[in-house]
């Protein structure tokens, strides 16, 4: 069973109706992350959050907004589309460094291919 | 300049080559580095981290020049199956900021 799931995979929706973006993970982390990818650009960060009652905004949050329900859910939201958001979104969990671990490595869900009409 | 930057390529290598790919990062203060893997349309991969004294996992080899600011990923005896794209990553030590570059194209041909 995969870690990090979202849902839907796929989504065609047209310029200004509501979506939601759904992001599970079972990794027991506390860190969760939403990220845009589009062609030619690296992955961009919408919004984190570090616990339940921490979320913060990432570099390209305008339009989106989030909601983290529990520790293993976290959901984005678009507002309103519109078509410059059609772009692959991936969710992202991460454990801060601890013990023997010096890093804070990442572990991405499958993505959402989101078509914005 | 962009915070990481990576050649798109893309690499057309034979299997059984060896290659090579750099990435750059402009950040002095950045501390922690990664290779992820990404097959086309799936999300990234772990490869490996990449440590100040280099590390190995099997055909990949990891490096780190903190004074000329880049990290390389060498890969050895090339697999059809490595064909993908590579993404560098760059984190600054506690932060929440991962920074993206835009990958390095890869095709392992027969």
């Amino acid at each position: 069973d995969a870690d990090v799931t979202q849902t839907p995979r796929n989504r065609i929706t047209k310029t200004g109706k509501r979506i939601m973006l759904e992001c599970s993970q079972t990794k027991g982390h506390d860190r969760m992350y939403w990220y845009r990818q589009d062609p030619g650009l690296g992955l961009r960060l919408i919004y984190y959050s570090f616990d339940v009652k921490d979320i913060n905004k990432g570099e390209i949050s305008d339009g989106y907004s989030v909601s983290r329900q529990a520790q293993a859910k976290f959901s984005l939201s678009l507002e309103s589309a519109i078509p410059n958001q059609t772009a692959l979104y991936f969710c992202a969990t991460s454990d801060p460094p601890g013990g023997s671990r010096s890093t804070d490595t990442q572990y991405f869900g499958p993505g959402t291919r989101l078509t914005v009409l | 300049r962009k915070e990481v930057e990576q050649d798109p390529g893309p690499f057309n290598v034979p299997e059984g080559a060896t290659v090579a790919f750099n990435c750059t990062y402009s950040n002095s203060a950045s501390q922690s580095f990664f290779w992820y893997r990404q097959d086309c349309r799936k999300e990234p991969k772990l490869l490996m981290s990449v440590y100040s004294s280099g590390n190995e996992d099997g055909r990949f080899t990891a490096q780190l020049n903190r004074a000329s600011q880049y990290i390389s990923l060498l890969i050895r005896d090339s697999k059809l199956s490595d064909s993908a794209t590579y993404l560098c990553v760059v984190n600054l030590s506690g932060t929440y900021k991962y920074i993206f570059g835009t990958g390095t194209r890869l095709k392992v041909l027969a």
